[in-house]
């Protein structure tokens, strides 16, 4: 079956350390991959996605994500983190079946100063 | 550009009432969908239209959740009779495309709570 893992319920970073949060994905074949923000009381902001081509993708707000083949992951990277970065994140796969997309359960990241 | 719009923001009902939620997607965005987003879990799409007709409503439990996009334009989503485990946050969202090659764009979302 179709699936998306955030294996990380919650993570806890200090202000201006570097962050990954990992995404494990199991589909048939190479899906189209997105990273979503949840602020409190907000809906979800696109931080970034994958189609094809270049596996590093770059996003807003200094986020990356790598995808790799080979270990059916894409991890969201930031190399230092702000305090306003403390939100929900969500990996979303759309299997290019024209339909809506698959959710993880989300990271919940808590910045400390 | 204006974004998604959903309303109310939050509802508080009691089990068995019935609730109604409403959302207004980005202008000239073909495709909506309808997510429920249960407390510390990621959304789960409940009904995805495209123009005004259903492309997938398979995860959309019909015997109490209806759902409907005339024109083409505004949606709205209904709840009779609502259970405690419907309390959820409702999220919209709208896409120029269907599928993930067009970014969904999310409305702020209604937060339901069932007593």
């Amino acid at each position: 079956a179709q699936s998306v893992t955030q294996p990380d319920i919650h993570i806890t970073v200090s202000e201006g350390a570097s962050l990954e949060l990992r995404c494990n994905y199991s589909y048939g074949a190479t899906p189209y991959l997105f990273w979503y923000v949840q602020s409190p009381g907000q809906g979800l902001q696109l931080l970034l996605k994958y189609f094809s081509g270049d596996t590093l993708v770059q996003g807003i707000k200094g986020f990356e994500a790598e995808f790799k083949r080979s270990q059916s992951s894409f991890n969201l990277r930031k190399p230092s983190v702000h305090w306003s970065d403390a939100a929900e994140y969500f990996c979303a796969v759309d299997s290019n079946s024209g339909y809506a997309l698959n959710f993880g359960k989300g990271t919940s990241l808590l910045v400390t100063p | 550009e204006a974004g998604v719009a959903q309303s109310p923001r939050y509802k508080i009902i009691e089990k068995r009432q019935s609730v109604a939620f409403w959302c207004n997607p980005i202008s000239g965005h073909a495709t909506l969908y309808w997510y429920q987003q249960i407390l510390g879990q990621g959304p789960k799409l409940l009904i995805q239209f495209q123009n005004n007709g259903v492309v997938d409503d398979s995860q959309l439990p019909k015997d109490r959740f209806s759902a409907e996009r005339l024109k083409g334009v505004d949606s709205t989503l209904k709840i009779q009779p609502a259970k405690l485990e419907d309390s959820a946050v409702y999220l919209c969202a709208s896409s120029a495309t269907a599928g993930g090659v067009g970014e969904q764009y999310f409305g702020p979302g209604t937060r339901l709570t069932v007593t």
